[in-house]
């Protein structure tokens, strides 16, 4: 079946301007996350979705940063006036219903984004 | 989640050898545990996974190692391939359910043919 698909794969744009990520979660998949890789380095956690609701925001560096999810499907992570140090590799991972148990989280290819 | 300079560790092996990638977890009340690979412009792919009432799991090739007493993750390869070449990342889920992870230090495993 699908996986993770995330749009676009890159994006270039002028440090000021707003940009906007999307992510296709694998169906059925309830719980959706945002995180966030710089050169060289491991993955930073952005924020979460259970269903349509954000229970962790706490990663989101600024408030320059908003992520929403409608229908329980595809996510969008906006970053406005964006900066220079905003250029990272935004991956966003999906995972099925766990209950009180874990379940893996399955990675998209990420969006790869250049601020000028 | 942990950051690292832009150096990864680096782990060198010759094709046919066995690998075995190491990992310090943070967080005692993690229960929880994933082994990821990512090969150069994609997204972490998972491998394995183990849950903390194990110490052992094997899948295809790999066998992953959970010692909870010193808060130690390992990744076995078996009869390491080229196509085994990326960075590997353990991942640490310290809260019950569908919930971020805290990912390690990534290691680059490189293979000699």
């Amino acid at each position: 079946g699908a996986g993770v698909s995330q749009s676009p794969s890159n994006k270039v744009t002028e440090k000021g301007k707003d940009v906007e990520l999307r992510c296709d979660p694998i169906s059925g998949h309830t719980a959706l996350y945002w995180y966030r890789q710089s050169l060289g380095q491991g993955l930073e956690f952005l924020i979460y979705f259970q269903g349509n609701s954000a229970p962790d925001k706490s990663g989101l560096p600024s408030d320059r940063f908003s992520a929403e999810r409608t229908g329980g499907s595809v996510s969008t992570l906006t970053i406005q006036r964006t900066q220079q140090e905003d250029s990272a590799v935004y991956l966003c991972a999906s995972s099925p219903p766990a209950g009180n148990s874990n379940q893996p989280q399955h990675f998209g290819d990420g969006t790869r984004l250049s601020i000028l | 989640g942990e950051s690292v300079g832009l150096h990864l560790p680096t782990l060198s092996v010759q094709e046919g050898d066995n690998s075995i990638i190491n990992c310090a977890y943070s967080n005692s009340a993690s229960d929880y545990f994933i082994w990821y690979k990512q090969e150069s412009g994609k997204g972490p792919q998972f491998i394995i996974d183990i849950r903390s009432n194990m110490d052992k799991r094997q899948g295809q090739r790999v066998t992953v190692l959970l010692n909870k007493t010193v808060k130690h993750l390992s990744l076995q390869i078996a009869a390491t391939q080229p196509g085994d070449s990326a960075v590997y990342f353990c991942a640490e889920n310290p809260l019950s359910g569908n919930t971020p992870l805290v990912f390690g230090k990534g290691t680059r495993l490189s293979v000699i043919a």
